[in-house]
C-alpha cells in the first residue's frame, strides 16, 4: 500500500525561526511531490512543487527533496504567525494518473 | 481568491433531498477533480476527470453522481446522502497528465460545506 506519512505536530516555534516540515513516502516510483498549506476551515493552498532532487526555493520557502531516502521537506525561513496552518504533503500514486497521496498533514504553530 | 470557483459555499440538505454541487476553472485545465475532506483529515479522492471524461472513480457511492459538461465545468449530484457524508468538498483542477513523468499541480477551490440533516 502506498503511504506518505508526517508528524501530526503540533510543530512549534518561535516567530522568525525557521520550520522545518518532513514528510516521507514509501513509492520509489514517485516522481511529484507538493506542499499545501491549509488554514482551519479553507481549502488547501498550493506552496510549493519538486521533482528533481535537491533544493527548490521560493521567497521564504524551500522544499528539499532525497528521492533516495524517500523523503521531502519544506523549510519556512522567518516563520511569521500568519504561516501557522496544518501544511500537507502529497505525492504522486505514480504511473499514468493524476492522482495524489495526501500525507495527514502537520500542523504548524509559530508563537510571537 | 482562487481560480477555481466552486458554489455554492454552504448547503444545508435533507437526506431526500437532490442537490448539484458546480465548480468552474478558466485556467485551461483539463483535469478535474472532486475530493471530500472530514475535519482534521487530508482530502480525499473521490472523482478525476480528464478530458471531460471520468478517469478515475474512486468506490464512490452511487449517491453521489460526477457530470463534466465541458472543459470548463464539473458539478456533483447529490441524492440521498447520509449524515456521514457532510464534510467539506473540495474541487480541484491541474493540467493534465500528459504521458511525462510528473503529474502536474492540483489549485483547489474553496470547497462547499455540505451538512446533511
Amino acid at each position: 500500500q502506498k503511504e506518505v506519512e508526517q508528524n501530526s505536530g503540533p510543530l512549534s516555534v518561535p516567530e522568525g525561526a525557521i520550520a522545518s516540515l518532513n514528510c516521507t513516502y514509501s513509492d520509489r516510483g514517485s516522481q511529484s511531490f507538493f506542499w499545501y498549506r491549509q488554514y482551519s476551515g479553507k481549502s488547501p493552498e498550493l506552496i510549493m512543487f519538486i521533482y528533481s532532487n535537491g533544493d527548490k526555493e521560493d521567497g521564504r520557502f524551500t522544499a528539499q527533496l532525497n528521492k533516495a531516502s524517500q523523503y521531502v521537506s519544506l523549510l519556512i525561513r522567518d516563520s511569521q504567525p500568519s504561516d501557522s496552518a496544518t501544511y500537507l504533503c502529497a505525492v504522486d500514486y505514480g504511473g499514468a494518473t493524476n492522482k495524489l497521496i495526501f500525507g495527514t498533514g502537520t500542523l504548524l504553530a509559530v508563537q510571537p | 481568491d482562487t481560480e477555481v470557483t466552486q458554489t455554492p459555499k454552504h448547503l444545508v440538505m435533507g437526506m431526500t433531498n437532490k442537490k448539484s454541487l458546480k465548480c468552474e476553472q478558466h485556467m485551461g485545465h483539463r483535469a478535474m477533480y472532486w475530493y471530500k475532506q472530514k475535519a482534521k483529515k487530508p482530502p480525499e479522492l473521490m472523482f478525476v476527470y480528464s478530458y471531460e471524461k471520468l478517469s478515475i472513480n474512486e468506490s464512490v457511492p452511487s449517491r453521489f453522481s460526477p457530470e463534466c459538461p465541458n472543459s470548463s465545468l464539473l458539478n456533483l449530484h447529490l441524492h440521498a446522502l447520509q449524515p456521514e457524508d457532510s464534510a467539506l468538498y473540495l474541487c480541484a483542477s491541474s493540467q493534465d497528465w500528459a504521458g511525462g513523468m510528473s503529474n502536474q499541480p492540483q489549485h483547489f477551490g474553496d470547497g462547499t460545506r455540505l451538512s446533511i440533516l
